[in-house]
């Protein structure tokens, strides 16, 4: 069974440029959280969405947003990119029962010049 | 609110020898938690979970944690290390509310050394 899959795997863009971060969810998972991982540390929430409706936000400013589709698949925007938006951004699924565990992507590598 | 801590950044065992990498969480509520690795590029993987089921959770490649409640603890072990072991550990705890938030620790390196 294909596991949670992202596109593109790296991104290159310069500061003040709109980037969007592609998401398909393992098959039967209605649940999609989206994390951003920077170098050296551990992976920090930004969105959970579920049946296309946002159920959780983490502490991140209004230039990110997302969005799920019928079909489970979520995308990942942020606008007006900073330097500091240059991280690993992972995406994983899940079936929404508290305690059943995540499973993650390889992720999008966005690097800002 | 929940957080976890994860002791030691770096952590080098010899092939052979017992891995210990240690997590402490913070929770009001009865946690559930998580192990996950992750290799160079990849993401992350799912090694073990604790669900207030048996306080021993086995995982995959030989890993295990007790979770401990008057300790606030839940380390994982692997009693013979091997070279493919070597990767980044993360300690998780799922937050309680509406949606399924984990909160990671900073992670473990672990390095194997032959």
């Amino acid at each position: 069974d294909a596991g949670v899959t992202q596109s593109p795997t790296h991104l290159i863009k310069t500061r003040g440029q709109h980037v969007t971060l592609r998401c398909s969810p393992i098959s039967g998972h209605k649940s999609v959280s989206w994390y951003q991982q920077v170098l050296g540390q551990g992976p920090q929430f930004i969105f959970q969405y579920y049946e296309k409706e946002e159920r959780g936000r983490g502490n991140f400013p209004d230039r990110f947003s997302a969005r799920q589709f019928p079909n489970y698949s979520s995308e990942l925007n942020v606008n007006a990119l900073l330097l500091g938006d240059s991280a690993l951004y992972l995406c994983a699924s899940s079936l929404l029962n508290r305690g059943q565990p995540q499973h993650f992507g390889d992720g999008t590598r966005l690097s800002i010049l | 609110a929940q957080s976890v801590t994860q002791l030691g950044s770096h952590v080098s065992v010899s092939e052979g020898a017992l891995v210990l990498l240690r997590c402490n969480y913070s929770s009001s509520v009865p946690p559930y938690l998580f192990w996950y690795v992750q290799y160079p590029n990849q993401g992350l993987q799912l090694l073990l979970k604790y669900t207030s089921a048996a306080t021993l959770v086995k995982g995959i490649n030989g890993f295990e944690a007790e979770f401990k409640k008057s300790e606030t603890s839940f380390h994982l072990t692997k009693p013979s290390a091997h070279m493919s072991d070597a990767a980044e550990y993360f300690c998780a705890v799922s937050v309680q509310g509406g949606s399924e938030k984990l909160v990671f620790g900073k992670g473990t390196k672990l390095t194997v050394n032959p």
